[in-house]
């Protein structure tokens, strides 16, 4: 079945450090969309991605969605302690649902 | 002005017992969810309703049964807990899809932690 997999699992940094999150699945997917679930909180959506090669900013958020629609990534540009938390993708393989990734929980050290 | 809004918001159990989780939405939208994130954060869709219709139904025992009395609620009922079933289960609805094959965003709610003593 469709599965998604996020590396790494964990990442600490230090406060302006950069950090990237890689989002790989094993079969082609439709789109791509990215959430934050703040610690105690819910998944909130940040983008969704949608053409091959595609490449989405947010302030210092960037996203990519790989050329083959297979891989995804998310890159956090001098993080501060307000980018804490567990940063997920999800897979949309034109089914009617999202499969969440495993999930990259991040830690910002000030 | 809570668009998502579930209740409990935490639920303390015994094993055995029967219990219920509400979920309702205020966005209008058509479609929504029940999701299971266990204590490693995975999480995972375990049902999915359209307009009070069942279209997506992972392999969930049958001690979980959903309820859509209409489509801006999206109820949860649980037979005979067990301890496997201690998690956070988020509800979460979407709009219509404006484009075939792509999925809209999904709107989380809070949340309800349950714990199966």
């Amino acid at each position: 079945g469709q599965q998604v997999m996020q590396i790494p699992q964990y990442q600490h940094v230090q406060e302006g450090e950069d950090f990237t999150t890689y989002c790989n699945s094993s079969t082609t997917l439709s789109n791509i969309q990215w959430y934050k679930q703040r610690p105690g909180g819910h998944p909130v959506f940040l983008i969704q991605l949608v053409k091959s090669g595609e490449v989405k900013k947010q302030k210092r958020l960037t996203f990519q969605f790989g050329e083959a629609k297979k891989n995804s990534s998310l890159h956090i540009t001098a993080t501060q302690t307000t980018d804490v938390g567990t940063y997920f993708c999800a897979g949309d393989y034109n089914t009617d649902k999202l499969i969440f990734g495993t999930g990259t929980r991040l830690q910002v050290f000030p | 002005d809570t668009a998502v809004s579930q209740t409990p918001k935490y639920l303390v159990t015994q094993m055995g017992n029967d219990k219920s989780i509400k979920c309702e939405q205020n966005l209008g939208h058509d479609t929504m969810y029940w999701y299971k994130q266990d204590s490693k954060k995975f999480l995972k869709i375990m049902f999915s309703y359209n307009n009070k219709e069942l279209i997506i139904n992972e392999t969930v025992p049958n001690r979980f049964s959903p309820k859509s009395p209409d489509k801006a609620h999206l109820n949860l009922h649980i037979n005979s807990l067990e301890l496997g079933d201690s998690a956070v289960y988020f509800c979460a609805s979407s709009p219509p899809s404006m484009t075939s094959g792509v999925s809209e965003t999904q709107y989380f709610g809070p949340g309800t932690r349950l714990t199966v003593l």
